[in-house]
């Protein structure tokens, strides 16, 4: 059974740091994994996806990792604004759906707060 | 583009009540999936609806059902509410049945009392 875990669950960092989120899955055979970014109370702001083929994607300040073989991604946030304080959460998909079908497995998230 | 929209917004439920929520997907988007997001927990995966059939549900108890119309928009329902049930209820979907990203909605703040 696939599990995601995330690392910190809680961060709070200065503004204009840079900062590591860090996700850890436990099945490899992962199809696509999806970073997201979730206020208090809202629904989900897709951030960066990364198919399994991938080593990393970029937009703008955000940087994400894969490493399929040993289960892990990093979300790399550069120049940490205050604006950044959010949810944020990793979701992988099976490369072997169900059915056909492709859902997502989320890890818990990581609560960021960048001070300013 | 809109986007994903959902409704209603917020809704206060008492024990026992039956509530349906509602999903519009992205334009051009025909698979529609449903999560629930405990407080401080990540969305744990419902159901997904494709070609108004259900095609693969998460570990929930048959108290949750849903419909998706020729439109490709989708309702889930809860019957017989528990305390348990609060919570946000969010709505994705994506374009056929690929690995492809998924989009998702607002959410419904849902509370039972």
């Amino acid at each position: 059974k696939q599990e995601v875990t995330q690392i910190p669950a809680a961060l709070s960092v200065p503004e204009g740091e840079n900062l590591v989120l860090n996700c850890s899955f436990t099945d490899s055979a992962i199809y696509n994994l999806q970073w997201f970014r979730q206020d208090p109370g809202k629904g989900l702001t897709s951030l960066l996806l990364i198919q399994s083929s991938q080593r990393e994607q970029t937009s703008g300040r955000l940087n994400a990792s894969l490493d399929k073989s040993s289960g892990r991604s990093t979300l790399y946030i550069a120049a940490s604004q205050p604006g950044d304080s959010a949810t944020y959460l990793c979701a992988v998909s099976p490369e072997f759906p169900t059915s056909g079908t492709y859902k997502y497995i989320f890890g818990t998230g990581t609560r960021l707060k960048v001070l300013a | 583009d809109a986007g994903v929209t959902q409704s209603p917004t917020h809704l206060i439920k008492t024990r026992g009540q039956q509530v349906t929520l509602r999903c519009s997907p992205k334009s051009g988007h025909d698979t529609v999936s449903w999560y629930q997001q405990a407080l401080g927990q990540g969305p744990q995966f419902i159901f997904q609806y494709y070609e108004e059939e259900e095609r693969q549900r998460g570990n929930f108890p048959d108290r949750f059902s849903g419909h998706q119309f020729p439109n490709y928009s989708s309702e889930l329902n809860v019957n017989a509410l528990l305390l348990g049930d609060s919570a946000l209820y969010l709505c994705a979907s994506r374009p056929g049945q690929g690995a492809g990203e998924q989009f998702f909605g607002p959410g419904t703040r849902l509370t039972v009392l």
